[in-house]
């Protein structure tokens, strides 16, 4: 799995600019990568997923990317808002449902 | 629609002190699972079950049993509690194999503390 760290990452974004956020994974047999956004005090919440053979998918305010080759995910929301602010995790998952691999995470925080 | 419940939602325990968290979710979902959540780190799998009456182990099960004996509840039992096992449990709960339209639901999370 990933390693995690202590101190997350801060993305501090205008509102109503665009966000990207980024992940890399480790396993390359890895197939399904979901985003999720966590507020404080609260369980993550789905925003997207995305299989292994789909470069991109998208939602609404939200694209997810993902490049297979170097192993690596993106997050993208459109016009962000103040209610976007929260810390955003990917998941990777070999197959087994609800067994999860959880990376370190990154804050969004938006700025008025 | 209720989804996935976990309680209680915050928990003091004083060392070598045993007790539950209950998960249940109302969406006849197979695959259900615990994650733990320490401060500023991702969640990791504790143990994970693909049925009732099937268990596994996930990354960091030392320390917890979990049983399965009806498709809605996933109990997470604490043997000894340990001060490491401080943390945010959350449960969740999805219809399949991790796919697109298999969404996995999380609970709210319960808060537990060993002193």
């Amino acid at each position: 799995g990933e390693s995690v760290g202590l101190h997350l990452p801060t993305l501090s974004v205008q509102e109503g600019d665009n966000s990207i956020i980024n992940c890399a994974y480790s396993n390359s047999a890895s197939d399904y990568f979901i985003w999720y956004k966590q507020e404080s005090g609260k369980g993550p919440q789905f925003i997207i997923d995305i299989r292994s053979n789909m470069d991109k998918r998208q939602g609404q305010r939200v694209t997810v990317l993902l490049n297979k080759t170097v192993k690596h995910l993106s997050l993208q929301i459109a016009a962000t808002q103040p209610g976007d602010s929260a810390v955003y995790f990917c998941a990777e998952n070999t197959g087994t449902a609800s067994k999860l691999t959880f990376g370190t995470g990154t804050r969004l925080q938006v700025t008025l | 629609n209720a989804g996935v419940t976990q309680t209680p939602k915050f928990q003091v325990l004083k060392t070598g002190q045993s007790m539950t968290l209950q998960c249940a979710q109302d969406m006849n979902h197979e695959y259900m699972s615990w994650y733990r959540q320490d401060p500023g780190m991702g969640l990791r799998l504790i143990h994970y079950s693909v049925g009732a009456g099937i268990t596994d182990q996930g990354e960091v099960p030392n320390g917890y049993n979990v049983s399965r004996s009806t498709t809605e509840d996933f109990p997470l039992r604490l043997l000894s509690a340990a001060p490491s096992q401080t943390s945010v449990y959350f449960c969740a709960s999805s219809y399949g194999v991790g796919s697109t339209g298999n969404t996995i639901y999380f609970g709210e999370g319960s808060w537990l503390t060993v002193v």
